[in-house]
């Protein structure tokens, strides 16, 4: 089974802070996606990645930034947090473009306070 | 912009009912659509996946179909049971494999 894992399942942080989100994947998929989610607005692409090195912005890339060093693990950075990013973020993984699934891991739930 | 819609946003049904939730989509030129569920707190769980040439999937109690034309898709539930409720999202996939989701539908199961 495709298992995507995210480091945190809750996480608070206070306004300012930089926060680091780990999202790894252990099916070698060339894929993975930053999502976030918020009650009224549904799911959001912040930022995905074809392959290790790359990144393209998604709809909502402001006051985040992306790094794939590997090609199982995608981190999205918040350089400097603030309340209006308090979300539930989710990674997600498929295996080539557009014609698979996309597989999601658990979810972290940011609170900025 | 492709916009995904999703009807009913909630719907509660007596368990055993057979349902149908609705998707509907603003350009056809899709490469797959997908059928998720989210449990209250949790990830997505993929349920079914449709690819453009095809005009349905189905997994069990589940049933999707695709209309791509007409811009609509279809997930139909046979016998419903409490384990069902949840929160069913539809996606479509455009160019790159990018997914554009709906708000969802709440269902509640009774018992």
């Amino acid at each position: 089974d495709v298992k995507v894992t995210q480091s945190s399942r809750y996480l608070v942080k206070r306004t300012g802070e930089k926060v680091f989100l780990e999202c790894v994947q252990d099916m070698d998929h060339e894929n993975m996606f930053w999502y976030r989610q918020d009650p009224g607005l549904g799911l959001r692409l912040i930022y995905f990645s074809y392959d290790v090195k790359m990144k393209e912005k998604g709809d909502i890339p402001e006051g985040y930034s992306v790094s794939r060093e590997k090609k199982e693990r995608f981190s999205l950075i918040l350089e400097s947090a603030s309340t209006n990013q308090t979300s539930m973020y989710l990674c997600a993984s498929s295996s080539y473009r557009g014609a698979d699934t996309q597989y999601f891991g658990p979810g972290t739930r940011l609170t900025v306070l | 912009k492709q916009e995904v819609t999703q009807i009913p946003a909630a719907l509660s049904v007596p368990e055993g009912e057979n349902l149908v939730l609705n998707c509907s989509f603003t350009d056809s030129a899709i490469y797959n659509l997908q059928w998720f569920r989210q449990d209250p707190g949790k990830g997505l769980t993929s349920l079914l996946l449709i690819q453009s040439s095809q005009r349905e999937q189905t997994s069990g109690r589940l049933n999707a179909s695709l209309d791509k034309s007409s811009g609509r898709s279809t997930l139909y539930i046979a016998a419903s049971q409490p384990g069902d409720s949840a929160t069913y999202l539809c996606a479509v996939s455009n160019q790159g494999g990018k997914l554009i989701f709906g708000q969802g539908t709440e269902l509640s199961v009774k018992p």
